[in-house]
């Protein structure tokens, strides 16, 4: 029973390019949660999607972020036009559909602007 | 908004000692409040969790106890031990927003 998995672990990036960061889900989860984490600081909320659909990205900057979770494949979140702020770990969680069933990580994809 | 409280951000402790970490948490229809335990350079894993018609569970060294009243949960580690040095993060969620917020971590430091 795989966990949750990120791809890529690590990823380099110059200024002004895209980074696409993906997250497949525990299988039978359909939840999928993405947070930041800056060096020595606590992990912040970005957002949370569920099949098609998000539902909260009211952790997300409006510009140049964005994510989705398609009816097939990994959940994707994509920054545009990276700046060197946008350097940190990105994680994803998922759960299940019930009401408090627990969030389980991914292992993380570490971003590194230049 | 809402928020959780966490505290204290770094605890020292000898080894063999035991440890508390505190958590505040603002929406009083939360109703699951996890524990997770960070290494470096690693995912947060889930140690322990807490519903809330609970209000104590025990699992081996860890603890986590529930004030619903005062909206507060607590974390418990008795005697501890080198490789419990971490970062812990206490969440709570909510139902119906499926929302779950984290508290800013505790660093701590088991002194062998």
């Amino acid at each position: 029973n795989a966990g949750v998995m990120q791809n890529p672990r690590h990823l380099v990036r110059r200024r002004g390019q895209e980074a696409r960061l993906r997250c497949s889900p525990m299988k039978g989860h359909s939840h999928v949660y993405w947070y930041r984490q800056l060096p020595e600081e606590g992990l912040k909320f970005m957002v949370y999607l569920q099949k098609e659909n998000i539902i909260d990205e009211s952790g997300m900057p409006k510009e140049r972020f964005s994510a989705e979770f398609p009816k097939e494949g990994p959940s994707i979140l994509r920054i545009q036009q990276v700046v060197r702020g946008d350097s940190a770990a990105y994680f994803c969680a998922s759960s299940t559909a019930g009401a408090t069933d627990t969030q389980y990580f991914g292992p993380g994809t570490r971003l590194t602007v230049l | 908004g809402e928020n959780v409280e966490q505290h204290p951000s770094t605890l020292s402790v000898q080894e063999g000692d035991s440890a508390v970490i505190k958590c505040t948490y603002s929406d009083s229809a939360s109703n699951y409040f996890p524990w997770y335990k960070q290494e470096l350079g690693k995912r947060p894993q889930l140690i322990i969790d807490i519903r809330s018609n609970v209000g104590e569970k025990k699992d081996q060294r860890i603890a986590v106890t529930l004030n619903k009243t005062a909206k507060h949960f607590s974390l418990h580690i008795t005697e501890t031990q080198p490789e419990d040095s971490a970062v812990y993060f206490c969440a709570s969620f909510t139902s119906g927003t499926y929302k779950y917020i984290f508290g800013t971590g505790t660093r701590l430091k088991v002194l062998a």
